[in-house]
């Protein structure tokens, strides 16, 4: 069973960076056939996908271009985590962030999505001095 | 940039009847290659994270009731739960996985008990 585990400060000051962690058990965050993705959520923005990292014979990152020139995923082989990190954060950074993991299955040698199938549990992160 | 509306914003419908919420994207989803629609369903109810409920526009995840279906093609899609039951009462949400580097979702639509 697939489970993902966030941690991270809840409270950050404008200005700082953003650090969050999520913990994978029961899959590698070195798999072919998943990428593992930050979303974030506000009553203001909604739904909101921020970027996500992956591995298929190296490393990629994909970052949503209104957040690309803050943001950082790392993946962490050695504890199989990965990380977000959100530079020079605003008031309006403050929402619940979630990580994700999208699935994918080979259909006739092509590596297909399904979708974000694993979620953590959600971290609030305020951004308030 | 890629947007997806979702219709209407809010809904509801008594127990035991049928529920539809539909899904625009300003783009089309379907990836020729393999004729699949990049397109997801996925439930949120308060607290929780939200749950996969339908992926490839129409594929029902593991685990998810058959009253739970989805269709469309392309630019327009509609979940529909068939007969609504008390634990559906959630925020609905539609995503598009289609075009890198941008995923976004709907603006959700809640549902709730008439």
């Amino acid at each position: 069973q697939v489970q993902l585990q966030q941690s991270g400060p809840g409270l950050v000051k404008p200005s700082q960076t953003l650090s969050l962690t999520c913990a994978i058990s029961g899959d590698s965050v070195s798999s072919n056939s998943a990428t593992w993705n930050w979303i974030r959520q506000s009553p203001s923005r909604g739904l909101e996908w921020l970027g996500r990292t992956y591995y298929r014979s190296k490393w990629y990152n994909d970052y949503e271009p209104s957040v690309e020139s803050r943001i950082t995923i790392n993946p962490d082989t050695s504890k199989n985590q990965f990380s977000l990190q959100l530079h020079s954060v605003r008031p309006d950074d403050t929402a619940v962030y979630y990580c994700a993991r999208g699935r994918s299955t080979m259909i006739r040698g092509l590596n297909t999505p399904c979708g974000f199938d694993i979620w953590g549990q959600g971290r609030m992160v305020t951004v308030s001095s | 940039d890629i947007v997806m509306t979702q219709s209407p914003d809010s809904l509801a419908v008594s127990l035991g009847e049928r529920a539809t919420i539909n899904c625009k994207s300003s783009q089309s989803v379907l990836y020729s290659s393999n004729n699949k629609n990049y397109l997801a369903w996925y439930q949120q109810k308060p607290g929780q994270p939200p749950n996969l409920l339908i992926y490839w526009a129409s594929t029902r995840e593991s685990g998810v009731p058959d009253r739970f279906s989805g269709s469309g093609s392309g630019t327009d899609f509609t979940l529909t739960i068939s007969s609504l039951q008390a634990e559906d009462v959630a925020v609905y949400y539609c995503q598009q996985y289609y075009s890198t580097p941008m995923y976004p979702f709907g603006q959700g639509t809640k549902l709730e008990i008439k």
